[in-house]
């Protein structure tokens, strides 16, 4: 069974860089499929925000292409976000997420929020 | 990007009766190998969002019979047959067939 789990600062100053990491057990993220992050928050609701093929091609939405960074690291089986000149906005909470392609979220972890302030 | 768009957004039920929520496209999902990328998600408190249809009408491995998928082009729709205590959660679709894969506000379902 697949298991993905986010760990990572609660809290990040603003214009800091907001890291997080997804652990995955159950299965080698090498293997297959993309591997992604979704933020939630009440003013934007679920937004996808990017992934990377475990192939290492990497894709993000264009509000956030500036600014974020995914990558993987194969020998540990984890993934990480990186989002550069946080601001209050970003203050939301991080899911990684597995899909399938086309979007097929099949598998996400809990969920870690993420608060902007100084 | 696509405009997903549920309805209603909170769901007052009581248990042991239906409950039906719509998702509305604001473009077709048929993709062009004729496949609709649209599916449905629970969230919990404290669990992982977790799948429970996909491509419209397949249900995942696991979730309750009691919940069916249907719709096509622009018009979706999850029905819970009869609604038990432990479906309280707000329900999100999610299209993926255009880039990038959007979704909806969400559909709390509470207890009356």
């Amino acid at each position: 069974q697949v298991q993905l789990q986010e760990s990572g600062p609660g809290l990040v100053k603003p214009s800091e860089t907001l890291s997080l990491t997804c652990a995955v057990s159950g299965y080698s993220i090498s293997s297959g499929y993309y591997w992604g992050w979704v933020r939630q928050s009440p003013e934007k609701g679920l937004e996808w925000m990017g992934s990377i093929h475990h192939g290492g091609s990497t894709y993000y939405i264009p509000s956030l292409k500036s600014r974020l960074t995914i990558s993987m690291d194969t020998s540990k089986n984890q993934y990480s976000l990186k989002l550069s000149s946080v601001t209050a906005a970003d203050t939301a909470t991080y899911y990684c997420a597995r899909d399938q392609g086309y979007f097929d979220i099949d598998n996400w972890g809990q969920g870690t929020l993420v608060t902007v302030s100084s | 990007d696509v405009v997903m768009t549920q309805s209603p957004l909170s769901l007052p039920v009581t248990l042991g009766q239906p409950a039906s929520i719509s998702c509305r496209s604001s473009q077709s999902l048929v993709s062009s190998d004729g496949t609709t990328y649209l599916n449905w998600y629970q969230f919990r408190p404290g669990q992982s969002p977790r799948r429970l249809i996909y491509k419209v009408s397949n249900r995942d491995s696991g979730v309750p019979d009691r919940f069916s998928g249907s719709g096509s082009g622009t018009d979706f729709t999850l029905k819970i047959s009869r609604v038990e205590a432990e479906d309280v959660g707000v329900y999100h679709c999610m299209q993926g067939t255009h880039w990038p894969g959007t979704f909806g506000q969400g559909t709390k379902v509470e207890v009356k």
